[in-house]
């Protein structure tokens, strides 16, 4: 099972809105509403952003969206701001009843 | 609040064996499925393995099958991840994570840290 398909880095300056892509294949993004994203500073613990696709946890921003069509997931982040500057994963439930994590995107806020 | 703190990492050589700990608070630690996740140095996170609430059914990536094992004991709200056979690529920061139900849950709502384990010679 590869992993998920995701840009290495993206930026923006503060207010503007980015989004990040997962892309995957119909064997996990095309097959489910499975697909959460994370939010990773490092060497601190990873925080779940968006889970099944588009929902958020309470105590997440509202400013933190999710979406998919088809094989690709996106994440957008409205109103940037500087504490949102961080590691972005994606990820997908699969049909071989695994996991699999895209490769990580660096956002920047400028 | 939700705390899960892993421990048991450190510098192992390759072919030798580790087990991790990973201790959970602020939770009902026996209503809810577990998992581990793992970051190599410089790479993304990759999914090792998962448990079930009650340990009744579990699952590991195939990379780790057959060296890897994972198991909880409720009574100590403690999850572990027994590991054999330990090799270079091992290597990275592995994380606990909770499902926010008692199965797979399909997504990770809270993660610990982390705790580093290094294969090498």
């Amino acid at each position: 099972q590869s992993a998920l398909t995701q840009p290495a880095s993206v930026s923006g300056s503060p207010g503007q809105s980015i989004t990040i892509s997962c892309t995957g294949t119909s064997s996990d993004v095309g097959s489910y509403y499975y697909v959460s994203w994370y939010q990773h500073h490092p060497g601190k613990a990873p925080k779940l952003m968006i889970y099944d696709v588009s929902k958020r946890p309470s105590r997440v921003s509202d400013r933190f969206s999710g979406s998919k069509s088809g094989n690709t997931a996106s994440l957008t982040i409205s109103g940037l701001q500087a504490e949102d500057e961080a590691d972005y994963y994606c990820c997908s439930y699969t049909t071989s009843n695994i996991w699999v994590f895209g490769g990580g995107t660096q956002l920047t806020v400028l | 609040q939700v705390q899960l703190v892993e421990s048991g990492g450190g510098v192992v050589q390759p072919g030798r064996s580790l087990r991790l700990s990973c201790a959970a608070s602020g939770i009902s630690f026996s209503s809810y499925g577990l998992h581990w996740v793992r970051q190599a140095p410089g790479k993304g996170l990759e999914w090792v393995a998962g448990i079930l609430y009650d340990g009744s059914n579990k699952n590991h990536v195939d990379s780790v099958k057959g060296r890897f094992t994972i198991s909880r004991d409720n009574s100590k709200s403690t999850l572990y991840l027994e590991m054999k056979s330990l090799r270079a690529e091992d290597t990275a920061v592995y994380y606990c994570a909770k499902s926010p139900n008692r199965g797979y849950g399909y997504n990770f709502d809270y993660w610990g840290q982390g705790t580093l384990v290094t294969v090498s010679s």
